[in-house]
């Protein structure tokens, strides 16, 4: 069964920490995506990567980097957490680019 | 810029109603997803289509290129088919998926 976890379903930090959000795939799948999830706005694309040490911003980066040292694990970092980032955080991978995405469950995180 | 907008955005319904939930596109694109979330769970992929119709199970997706126009319908709907359903198409560069903002799904029994 294909699968991608995440490090964290739920996570609380505090304003100015570092914080890393960790995803694996066992797919063997080159493109890798991390979203955000917040309600009315629907999933918004943070950063993603077509291949090992290769990365591109998406529409929201600020606030974040992400670094993908091995094909399955792609790392999401807040460099210094605040509120404003309190939202579902969403992993995915998929062969085509933009064919089927297989999505991770989620961290719920929350920055008091 | 692709919009990708869905109708309606909340959706109750009786067990065993027909189901349809809309979703329409800016620019013109290769292929269209729809994917479901359950409460507390994670997103999964329901079809891909790039013309025409798909079914799995209760589930058919119906796409028309020209109209730039997706619908999902769920044919006698379960207590289980309530979820957010999410459609996605790629963004006016073909270089990301754009999601709506989903719509959210409650089949009473």
């Amino acid at each position: 069964d294909v699968k991608v976890t995440q490090s964290s379903r739920y996570l609380v930090k505090r304003t100015g920490e570092k914080v890393f959000l960790e995803c694996v795939q066992d797919m063997d799948h080159e493109n890798m995506f991390w979203y955000r999830q917040d309600p009315g706005l629907g999933l918004r694309l943070i950063y993603f990567s077509y291949d090992v040490k290769m990365k591109e911003k998406g529409d929201i980066p600020e606030g974040y980097s992400v670094s993908r040292e091995k094909k399955e694990r792609f790392s999401l970092i807040l460099e210094s957490a605040s509120t404003n980032q309190t939202s579902m955080y969403l992993c995915a991978s998929s062969t085509d680019f933009l064919g089927e995405q297989f999505f991770g469950p989620g961290t719920r995180l929350t920055v008091l | 810029k692709n919009e990708v907008e869905q109708s309606p955005q909340n959706l109750t319904a009786q067990e065993g109603e027909f189901i349809t939930i809309n979703c329409s596109y800016s620019v013109g694109i290769s292929a269209l997803h729809w994917l479901q979330q359950h409460p507390g769970g994670g997103i999964v992929s329901l079809f891909m289509l790039s013309s025409g119709k798909k079914k799995h199970g209760r589930l058919i997706a119906t796409i028309n290129i020209q109209e730039k126009h997706s619908s999902l319908h769920i044919t006698a709907s379960h207590p289980r088919d309530s979820a957010v359903y999410i459609c996605a198409a790629p963004g006016e560069y073909g270089n990301k998926l754009v999601f709506g903002a989903g719509t959210i799904l409650r089949v009473k029994s």
